[in-house]
């Protein structure tokens, strides 16, 4: 089935460690994104990236990177210079073009202990 | 910039009564318009979109929404909510030629009571 794999589903770390979530998709999508939801919040755009090898920063960029080296895969880091990283992370894709919506992963939950 | 409201963060309703969920948009192109559910601990799934065309859209669960230009509004309903119904719920935006970004309203919270 075509869809979007995140994992892993849920994270512990210490404050000061860097952690990367995974996201892979197999729906053969130009963009993808990843959004931070926090309670209350609704979903803040942290990057996306609509081709290979170029990506552009979101609303919330700061203490996160990303990479886009093959079309499926689209990891993020949440870096030491988070401040506050403990959240629900989606990551999502589309075709980049035309009317089509967002698909999203099942999310991974960041607790920073 | 693009903004989208969802009035009412949560929303009750008893079972089997009709199911409201308002949704605005500040923009003078309209845009592609898309409700999302999400249940807890997972991601989101698309209900229906509106692109062009007919403007009341049918989507998954028995729900719709009309897209109507003069009050910008994209409003979710339900004729009769179910229990399975209970989840949060997200409009979003998506502006024609503006590079692929999406645009979410901070959701609502449905609750259906037995």
């Amino acid at each position: 089935d075509g869809g979007i794999t995140q994992s892993p589903k849920y994270l512990f770390r210490k404050e000061g460690q860097n952690v990367t979530l995974s996201c892979e998709q197999n729906l053969n999508h130009d963009a993808m994104y990843w959004y931070r939801q926090d309670p209350g919040q609704g979903l803040r755009l942290i990057y996306y990236s609509q081709i290979v090898n170029d990506f552009q920063k979101g609303d919330i960029a700061e203490g996160y990177s990303v990479s886009r080296e093959k079309k499926e895969s689209f990891p993020l880091t949440v870096t030491s210079a988070q401040k506050n990283p403990t959240a629900f992370y989606l990551c999502a894709s589309s075709t980049g073009a035309g009317t089509g919506e967002l698909f999203f992963g099942e999310g991974s939950r960041l607790t920073v202990l | 910039a693009q903004s989208v409201t969802q009035l009412g963060s949560h929303v009750s309703v008893s079972e089997g009564a009709l199911v409201l969920l308002r949704c605005n948009y500040s923009s003078s192109v309209p845009p592609y318009l898309f409700w999302y559910v999400q249940y807890p601990n997972q991601g989101l799934q698309l209900l229906l979109k509106y692109t062009t065309g007919a403007t009341l859209v049918k989507g998954i669960n028995g729900f719709e929404a009309e897209f109507k230009k003069s009050e910008t509004s994209f409003h979710l309903t339900k004729p009769s909510a179910h229990m399975s119904d209970a989840a949060e719920y997200f409009c979003a935006v998506r502006p024609p030629n503006t590079g692929n970004q999406f645009y979410f309203g901070t959701g609502t919270s449905l609750t259906v009571i037995p």
